[in-house]
């Protein structure tokens, strides 16, 4: 089946700090990819919506100048936490839509701890 | 807006009983996917199930079934002879088919089963 990575599978750093998270699918081309929030005991929550070639659309109350996705390839999406701050600290999920029935694919994850 | 509704925040079973999990969803759209993940204590989500709007049909895969139910907008997960391995979190998701939100999926709180030997 389809795979979809996450580097780093965790990360730490300290407040004030940028993080990058990558999110890549290896077997397949992928035009949309999406990024979720998850904090400890809750539900995932949509952040953005990331198209290839185009503007990520984030939902409401995501600070895109903090959240910042890039989706320069068919296969690579990244999001950067900006100047991260202790609340940032989550799992970071992200999916990509591809393969022969455009079905949604879920990265591993990245967890983030910010000091 | 969608909506996606886990009524059961914890459910506690022993080994070898039969558990049903609950999902109730909103939507505007006539057509949709609802979907099933299980989530271990890795974190790693595990698709589970996909069902289109249309299919109305209730499936069996193993040890799991799902009950998919339009008129009550139900798509139940039903677990037979749990074993300690199901323990995990699990979540019930919506999403629209087509345009450009396909795929944008919609979760639910989670359902944490703990199967105790």
């Amino acid at each position: 089946g389809a795979v979809v990575s996450q580097h780093p599978s965790r990360v730490i750093c300290k407040s004030g700090t940028s993080v990058k998270i990558e999110c890549r699918s290896l077997d397949f081309q992928a035009t949309t990819m999406f990024w979720y929030r998850q904090f400890p005991k809750q539900s995932l929550m949509l952040m953005a919506t990331s198209n290839e070639g185009s503007k990520a659309t984030y939902e409401q109350g995501v600070e895109k100048d903090k959240f910042l996705i890039n989706h320069a390839s068919l296969t690579l999406s990244t999001l950067t936490v900006t100047s991260a701050h202790p609340e940032d600290s989550s799992f970071y999920i992200c999916s990509a839509m591809g393969g022969r029935y455009n079905e949604q694919f879920f990265g591993p994850g990245t967890r983030l701890t910010v000091l | 807006a969608q909506k996606v509704t886990q009524a059961q925040t914890e459910i506690s079973v022993v080994e070898k009983e039969d558990v049903t999990l609950d999902c109730v969803y909103e939507t505007r759209d006539t057509t949709y996917y609802l979907f099933w993940y299980k989530q271990p204590p890795s974190g790693e989500l595990v698709f589970l199930i996909r069902r289109n709007s249309f299919d109305e049909q209730n499936e069996i895969s193993g040890r799991y079934s799902w009950n998919f139910q339009k008129s009550t907008s139900s798509f139940n997960f039903t677990i037979t002879a749990s074993q300690v391995v199901d323990s995990a979190v699990y979540f019930c998701a919506l999403s629209e088919e087509y345009n450009t939100n396909a795929g944008k999926s919609t979760f639910g709180d989670g359902t944490t089963l703990t199967v105790k030997p």
